[in-house]
């Protein structure tokens, strides 16, 4: 089984839609969970943390369920600007960070 | 704002050949990490060094690879004896800390090896 799994879509979406990723994890014993943004061939950069009560950025919703081992990502009125990879991240108690294969986002107007 | 720089920003090499790959950390960082990404595939954890010893390991970082931070700026990636599949995004990270669980990693641009 893959430390951290997503569907790669790519997710295509109009201008101001809605769109959720959702990501496992299957290491119970990770630490924290982040949410990174990648442009084509850039380095990846942090979008946001992942905390167990959920949070929220602005148009972005992160929520953790350690239960089930399940963290999402959710974004709303969708700009041009969003498309990218979201990439899924995990870290454990060693401090290295483990990454999803990463979920593409398509933007069109 | 500060940020971690890499050079070059894209290697070619003949396999085979020797290859370092360099970065300097955020100034104030202590804890300095090396990923891959090879194209079209995930980011891949590599090593990570702290204290001018190396910390942890991933099964990729075989005896080809080293690190080494030369001097108070500077933290390289050596890989002494390239191979095809070494062709991969490298991505240096560093971080101030590693207490506190949403510690930021703050990632290079990367650099782009080839290897031909």
């Amino acid at each position: 089984r893959k430390e951290v799994e997503q569907d790669p879509g790519p997710f295509n979406v109009p201008e101001g839609a809605t769109v959720a990723f959702n990501c496992t994890y299957s290491n119970s014993a990770s630490q924290s969970f982040f949410w990174y943004r990648q442009d084509c061939r850039k380095e990846p950069k942090l979008l946001m943390s992942v905390y167990s009560s959920g949070n929220e950025d602005g148009r972005f919703t992160a929520q953790l369920n350690r239960a089930s081992q399940y963290i999402s990502l959710l974004i709303r009125d969708s700009k041009l600007s969003d498309s990218a990879t979201y990439l899924c991240v995990v870290r454990d108690s060693s401090y290295k960070l483990i990454f999803g294969s990463g979920t593409r986002l398509l933007v069109r107007p | 704002e500060p940020e971690v720089t890499q050079t070059p920003s894209h290697q070619v090499t003949q396999m085979g050949q020797e290859v370092i790959l360099r970065c300097v950390p955020i100034s104030n960082h202590l804890y300095f990490y090396w990923y891959r990404q090879i194209l079209g595939q995930k980011v891949e954890f590599l090593v990570s060094f702290y204290n001018n010893e190396i910390s942890e390991k991933s099964e990729i970082f075989d005896d080809q690879f080293s690190v080494e931070r030369p001097d108070g700026s500077n933290f390289t990636l050596k890989i002494r004896s390239t191979k095809l599949e070494d062709s991969a995004m490298y991505f240096c990270a560093s971080t101030r800390t590693d207490r506190g669980l949403y510690n930021e990693q703050f990632f290079g641009p990367g650099t782009r090896l080839t290897v031909l």
